[in-house]
């Protein structure tokens, strides 16, 4: 167990549709990122927050946007869901100044 | 950006036997190298790391070798159990925190 928590395990929607996923990081990890994990792209970097601010962006659609909030937790919110955004959803967390990412167990999204 | 791939895709092994994964990096200020370990239904579990001013670190019957030159590293599990079989996946960093992926591996551990 990496101490980093997801909610939901599961979520199946419709095309269109809006969900939030949501992040614990470890206790006293300040940094918590996104990746997006399918099988053609492999796991790909969403986004990261540092102490509640964006600190930086990757293949992040337009359609996705993501927040840190004062007790940590972050939530990634995915908009006018395509068929292609299923995949699964992972959050990681690491320390301040560290490199180290501890993965949570993810969130399995399945668009209809 | 960075680009890291990995091979082989599939690695099949006998129990006991040594498994070696292999991974490149295209990025010559990557200076940290992370080993995922994912079971399946499960997310990435760190295995090992190594930072670019160390040229080998083992942690009992896992190791990582880096050879910055060539721009390589790769995972080396020594004495395999059947609980090793998994997806390893290999990552990279130039210290932005943001890592590169491989594809991953499935690595098979035939009792």
């Amino acid at each position: 167990d990496s101490g980093v928590t997801q909610t939901p395990k599961h979520l199946i929607t419709a095309t269109g549709q809006r969900v939030t996923l949501r992040c614990s990081p470890r206790s006293g990890d300040l940094s918590v990122y996104w990746y997006q994990q399918s099988l053609d792209q492999g796991l790909q970097f969403l986004i990261q927050y540092y102490n509640g601010e964006e600190r930086a962006k990757g293949n992040i659609l337009e359609r996705f946007s993501a927040q840190q909030f004062p007790d940590l937790h972050s939530e990634l919110n995915l908009s006018s869901l395509e068929l292609g955004d299923s995949a699964l959803y992972f959050c990681a967390s690491s320390a301040h100044r560290a490199e180290t990412q501890y993965f949570g167990p993810g969130t399995r999204l399945l668009v209809l | 950006g960075e680009n890291v791939e990995q091979h082989p895709s599939t690695l099949s092994v006998q129990e006991g036997d040594s498994a070696v994964i292999k991974c490149t990096y295209s990025d010559s200020a990557s200076n940290y190298f992370p080993w995922y370990k994912q079971e399946l239904g499960k997310g990435p579990q760190l295995i090992i790391d190594i930072r670019s001013n160390v040229g080998e670190k083992k942690d009992q019957r896992i190791a990582v070798t880096l050879n910055k030159t060539a721009k390589h590293f790769s995972l080396h599990i020594t004495e395999t159990q059947p609980e090793d079989s998994a997806v390893y996946f290999c990552a990279a960093s130039n210290g932005n925190n943001r890592l590169a992926f491989g594809k991953g591996n499935q690595v098979v551990v035939i009792p």
